[in-house]
């Protein structure tokens, strides 16, 4: 199956400052990129849907201007979590689409703890 | 709006003995079908899917799931399970609309396999 990677897996920052979180889709070219966020005991929930090109679509109740995105091309997309406080932290989960597959590659994760 | 039911948050079970996962889905068509695992810490591996065909699908690591159209389930089982099999299980289901994807997750079955 199609491959995705995202870095850093584990990043530890201090609150107040900005991380950067990138999704890379390896062997092929994903038209759609996705933003997870996964709570303790919880299940994966969507923060955000981008496209190559454009500007991303956000979920109901996602702050857009602290969850910023960019998907500069077809195999990263990324996610900068913007001036970080400690309810921030969390496991992001980034996946890949396209119109070619009915289902979506999922990356390993990043484990942000924000002190 | 789609919407997925695991209604057993948490199952223990035998090492060796049979495992059956619920999940129900609400959507107004046939919907694309996943169940995932994941580890602690880890993200989502793939263990099978249902787009269409045979109702009856087999994954990897000796599970297989059946899709049932009259109750909108699509059960995860493996005949006997194995201590690594200890995770968290989401099912899911894709939505495709011209081109636009959304996968929702339901909450999750944690699984602990005793000795």
């Amino acid at each position: 199956g199609a491959v995705v990677s995202q870095h850093p897996s584990r990043v530890i920052c201090k609150s107040g400052t900005s991380v950067k979180i990138e999704c890379r889709s390896l062997d092929f070219q994903a038209t759609t990129m996705f933003w997870y966020r996964q709570f303790p005991k919880k299940s994966l929930m969507l923060m955000a849907t981008s496209n190559e090109g454009s500007k991303a679509t956000y979920e109901q109740g996602v702050e857009k201007d602290k969850f910023l995105i960019n998907h500069a091309s077809l195999t990263l997309s990324t996610l900068t979590v913007t001036s970080a406080h400690p309810e921030d932290s969390s496991f992001y989960i980034c996946s890949a689409g396209t119109t070619l597959y009915n289902e979506q590659f999922f990356g390993p994760g990043t484990r942000l703890t924000v002190l | 709006a789609q919407s997925v039911t695991q209604p057993d948050i948490h199952i223990t079970v035998s090492e060796g003995a049979s495992l059956e996962l619920r999940c129900n889905y609400s959507y107004g068509a046939t919907p694309y079908l996943f169940w995932y695992v994941q580890s602690p810490g880890q993200g989502l591996q793939l263990l099978l899917k249902y787009f269409s065909g045979d109702t009856l699908v087999q994954g990897i690591k000796g599970f297989e799931a059946e899709f049932k159209r009259s109750q909108s389930s699509f059960n995860l089982r493996k005949p006997s399970v194995h201590w690594s099999d200890a995770a968290e299980y989401f099912c899911a289901v894709l939505l495709d609309s011209g081109g636009y994807q959304k996968v929702t997750f339901g909450i999750g079955t944690k699984l602990q396999v005793i000795p």
